[in-house]
């Protein structure tokens, strides 16, 4: 069964390092997207690709966090420097076609900021 | 602005006492309206799709509901195994990104 693989699965860090995480979509999956979750909350979203281009990127914190999908396949997610109130779990997610219709979420990224 | 409240927050059922949990919605214009289950330390579980009102889905022991302003999770006879958190979440019209609410964890004790 196609899943979204991310990885690390847990990364430990200190305040003002910087942190990359890394998402492989469902294979043939157009869209994705990076979610944040802070704990006892719904994901939220950070930014949504469609193949290599940003389509939404207003709820990404610019000065400190990056992603790029360079190749409109895999994608990589950046922190830096990483803060305190980073600490979260960080979800990739694809879907099929322009965003519509379900979203398949990754088993995510625990991030502890130190 | 959208906006999705879940209730209750926590829910405990003994094991075949059926019950519901509820997702409001605020939304200008729905795509669709998404239930996933999630289990401590991992990623969200899509479990359904609601598109217009009046539209039902079923899986397993899980029924999901939909009219104009709220969805409901309808859970018969629970087994300590659909213990986890569910989440409902809302595409509008406008974008395709999830709203999601709080969530509701529940707990099937035997």
């Amino acid at each position: 069964e196609a899943e979204v693989a991310q990885s690390p699965r847990y990364k430990i860090t200190e305040k003002s390092q910087a942190v990359a995480f890394w998402c492989d979509p469902i294979s043939g999956h157009a869209t994705l997207y990076w979610y944040r979750q802070i704990l006892g909350q719904g994901p939220e979203l950070l930014v949504q690709f469609q193949d290599e281009s940003v389509v939404d990127d207003s709820q990404l914190p610019k000065d400190r966090f990056s992603a790029e999908r360079l190749k409109g396949v895999d994608s990589t997610l950046k922190i830096q420097p990483a803060e305190l109130g980073d600490s979260a779990m960080y979800l990739c997610a694809s879907s099929a076609g322009s965003g519509t219709g379900e979203q398949f979420f990754g088993p995510g990224t625990r991030l502890t900021v130190l | 602005e959208d906006q999705v409240t879940q209730s209750p927050e926590a829910l405990r059922l003994q094991e075949g006492e059926s019950s519901s949990l509820n997702c409001s919605y605020t939304v200008s214009g729905l795509r669709g309206l998404f239930w996933y289950r999630q289990d401590p330390g991992k990623g969200p579980e899509f479990l359904f799709t609601l598109y217009s009102a009046g539209e039902e889905k079923e899986k397993e022991r899980l029924k999901a509901t939909l009219t104009k302003k709220e969805s409901f999770l309808h859970i018969t006879a629970p087994k300590p195994e659909d213990s986890a958190t569910y989440l409902c979440a809302v595409q509008a019209n406008s974008g395709y990104a999830l709203n999601f609410g709080k969530g509701t964890s529940l707990l099937v004790t035997p």
